[in-house]
């Protein structure tokens, strides 16, 4: 069965950076993607982007552009994602999502990781 | 602002039928997903595509679109239902991913 196992929390104080890992077993990793979502307290979910584990594009929202960068280890099956000049409203809990392709569909969040709490705090 | 527009809190009584919509004009041009997500938990996905659940999602859960509105329909809610739902899709460049607000469902 897929799973995808999270890196445990993190503190981090503001200007910091932090990275996350995601290692995908149950599937051949590089033959999706992994995407990545955030949810800050009591919030809803915010898509981060996307990285093809096949050949490593990435496609970032627009609003974490130049602050982050996805990246994958394929000879482990694993997903990064770090986040540079945190903020406090960077505060929340980070999820990695498998993609997937099923009946003709792209799937952008298939199975999830059990998401890491990063706190931005001083 | 998201693109994708959810009322925020819907209930229902146990037993009975309650539709979930999720507005956006990307709508039109891609279909939605739903995500389940209950307190404390990961999302979990319940609908796909046009109207496909992937596999160990009850069939009481279905998926609509028309226009610029997708549904979520599940019929016979129970209460293992209750949960906040999230519907997702890409935003009007078709380039991001974009989700709604959420709707908080409770089932009475």
């Amino acid at each position: 069965q897929v799973q995808l196992v999270q890196s445990g929390a993190e503190v981090k104080k503001p200007g910091a950076s932090v990275k996350v890992s995601c290692k995908a077993s149950g599937y051949t990793f590089t033959s999706y993607g992994i995407s990545w979502v955030r949810q800050a307290p009591g919030q809803g979910l915010e898509w981060m982007g996307w990285i093809s584990a096949y050949n490593g594009n990435t496609n970032y929202a627009q609003k974490l552009q130049g602050r982050v960068t996805m990246t994958t280890d394929t000879s482990t099956s694993t997903a990064y994602m770090e986040l540079r000049s945190l903020r406090s409203d960077d505060t929340a809990v980070y999820y990695c999502a498998s993609m997937a392709s099923r009946d003709g569909y792209i799937i952008d969040f298939e199975y999830w990781g059990q998401g890491t709490l990063v706190t931005v705090s001083s | 602002s998201s693109e994708l527009t959810q009322d925020p809190a819907v209930s229902v009584a146990l037993g009975q039928t309650v539709r979930i919509t999720c507005q956006g004009d990307s709508l039109r041009s891609y279909y939605a997903s739903w995500y389940q997500q209950k307190p404390g938990q990961a999302p979990v996905l319940v609908i796909y595509g046009k109207n496909n659940r992937p596999s160990g999602i009850p069939d009481r859960f279905s998926g609509s679109s028309s226009g610029n509105t997708a549904s979520l329909t599940i019929t016979g809610a129970q209460a293992e239902d209750e949960a906040d739902y999230y519907c997702n899709s890409r935003d009007s460049s078709g380039n991001m991913r974009v989700f709604g607000g959420g709707t908080k469902l409770t089932v009475l």
